[in-house]
């Protein structure tokens, strides 16, 4: 199995710019969530999707963020504008949830690495 | 709302023992997770518990007490490539596979 991948690895921009941060989940897990880490406020979840579908994105920082899944295989993160505080690394992570007595734990991309100057 | 405790910084001896003690406030309870997360990497899976009680895998131990809200990760015969972030995470009851809110994580370093 791939793992979840996510691109890019690393993108430096100015303010202002728009970035989009994609994300292929692992095959058959019908949850997907988007989180940011950065030194300050640790890992924090940004929005999850289940079977494609936005179940909570009360973590969204504010209109400048953005996020898609057009299919079970594909989300997008979009940040438009850009701000310097909002670098910081952002991970992608699936989970096949509760079924089956699974225990639902998170499976992590290795992150993008989001530099704002 | 959710609060997770966790000491920052923890230091050990190679082949020592350590725990790592986590505490919670949370509105609702499916599920404690442990994380380790190296430098530069993405958290990987450690541990699970729903109920109380200890759950042993290799060197990682995991425990739990729902009525104290408390958890520990125990670690043994610690090895130099166990220096990492270990992230105490916490799933509630909203939803099916609900959403695991973390803690601030604790480095742990592991000295010769």
């Amino acid at each position: 199995d791939a793992g979840v991948i996510q691109s890019p690895r690393h993108e430096v921009t100015e303010m202002g710019q728009e970035v989009t941060l994609r994300c292929k989940p692992i095959s058959g897990h019908d949850y997907l969530f988007w989180y940011r880490q950065t030194m300050m406020r640790g890992l924090e979840l940004l929005i999850y999707f289940n079977n494609n579908v936005p179940i909570d994105d009360s973590g969204m920082p504010e209109d400048r963020f953005s996020a898609k899944m057009p299919n079970a295989s594909f989300s997008t993160l979009k940040i438009q504008p850009s701000e310097p505080r909002d670098s910081a690394v952002y991970f992608c992570a699936s989970s096949p949830g509760l079924a089956g007595f699974r225990t639902g734990e998170l499976f992590f991309g290795e992150g993008s690495r989001l530099t704002v100057l | 709302g959710q609060n997770i405790d966790q000491p920052t910084e923890m230091t050990a001896t190679e082949g020592a023992i350590v725990q790592i003690n986590c505490t919670y406030q949370t509105s609702g309870f499916n599920g404690l997770f442990w994380y380790q997360q190296h430098a530069g990497e993405a958290p990987t899976f450690l541990s699970y518990n729903v109920l109380d009680g200890l759950e042993e895998k290799g060197r990682f131990s995991s425990f739990l007490s729902r009525s104290k809200g408390y958890s520990y990760l125990l670690l043994k015969e610690l090895q130099m490539k166990d220096s990492a972030s270990y992230l105490c995470a916490v799933r509630d009851t909203r939803t099916n596979a609900g959403k695991s809110t973390f803690g601030d994580g604790t480095t742990l370093t592991v000295k010769p």
